[in-house]
């Protein structure tokens, strides 16, 4: 049981838009920043977003990150088919004094 | 450019212990605090501990503490993760991972290829 939930999986087609959110507490997202990470198997995972909503240098703008209160949300725009992956959400939590992961999303590309 | 690259992973018994090594390069090690976070068969991301920049602090998931040690020789720009009494639930692959900045709290920005560990008799 992950302290971060995420949807299992989701699916948009090509072109499409897809949201993955992240839902936390006030212990973790409503105090600290977000990050969004994509991870394909057998490869290392990649920074997609940190501070919530900031984009790495090389991380195209159809990737963008939100955050209100206890939940942070994910946007891909003009999915690819390479974007095919899993996805997920981190940040710190003050009770626990560690860093969290929610659960990772499935995303397929239809 | 930015360069980690993890060692040491292998097959190991229920209750033997095992060290993980982490090399970095490209950037000054120094200055980022360094985490090591593992995937499990079939899991997800699981965040294993953290150790600040100057080594001063350090923190660990309940599911590792008591058990794993991770030290940092700023000197030879590398990390460690001492892994004792292992179990079979932390067969996985480990991942170096540099925090953006000294200490922890902002995000991953370089991970390391990983190495697999597999606890098993």
């Amino acid at each position: 049981q992950s302290v971060l939930t995420q949807p299992p999986s989701v699916s948009a087609a090509p072109g499409q838009r897809v949201t993955i959110s992240c839902s936390g507490s006030n212990s973790n997202i409503e105090k600290y920043p977000v990050s969004w990470y994509q991870h394909l198997p057998g490869t290392a995972p990649k920074l997609l977003i940190y501070h919530s909503h900031q984009r790495p240098s090389g991380i195209p703008d159809r990737f963008s990150g939100s955050k209100s209160g206890t939940s942070a949300t994910l946007d891909i725009a003009g999915l690819q088919a390479g974007d095919e992956a899993d996805y997920y959400c981190e940040t710190w939590d003050t009770t626990l004094s560690a860093v969290v992961f929610g659960g990772g999303t499935r995303l397929t590309v239809l | 450019q930015v360069q980690l690259v993890e060692s040491g992973g292998g097959v190991v018994q229920p209750g033997g212990s095992l060290r993980l090594s982490c090399a970095a390069s490209g950037f000054t090690f120094s200055d980022h605090a360094i985490h090591w976070v593992r995937q499990a068969p079939g899991k997800g991301l699981e965040w294993v501990g953290v150790i600040w920049s100057d080594g001063s602090n350090k923190y660990y998931a309940d599911s590792v503490k008591g058990r794993f040690i991770i030290s940092r020789d700023n000197s030879k720009n590398t990390l460690s993760l001492q892994m004792n009494t292992l179990r079979a639930s932390d067969t996985a692959i480990y991942y170096c991972a540099r925090d953006r900045g000294p200490v922890a709290g902002t995000s991953f920005d370089s991970w390391g290829q990983g190495t697999l560990v597999t606890v098993s008799s």
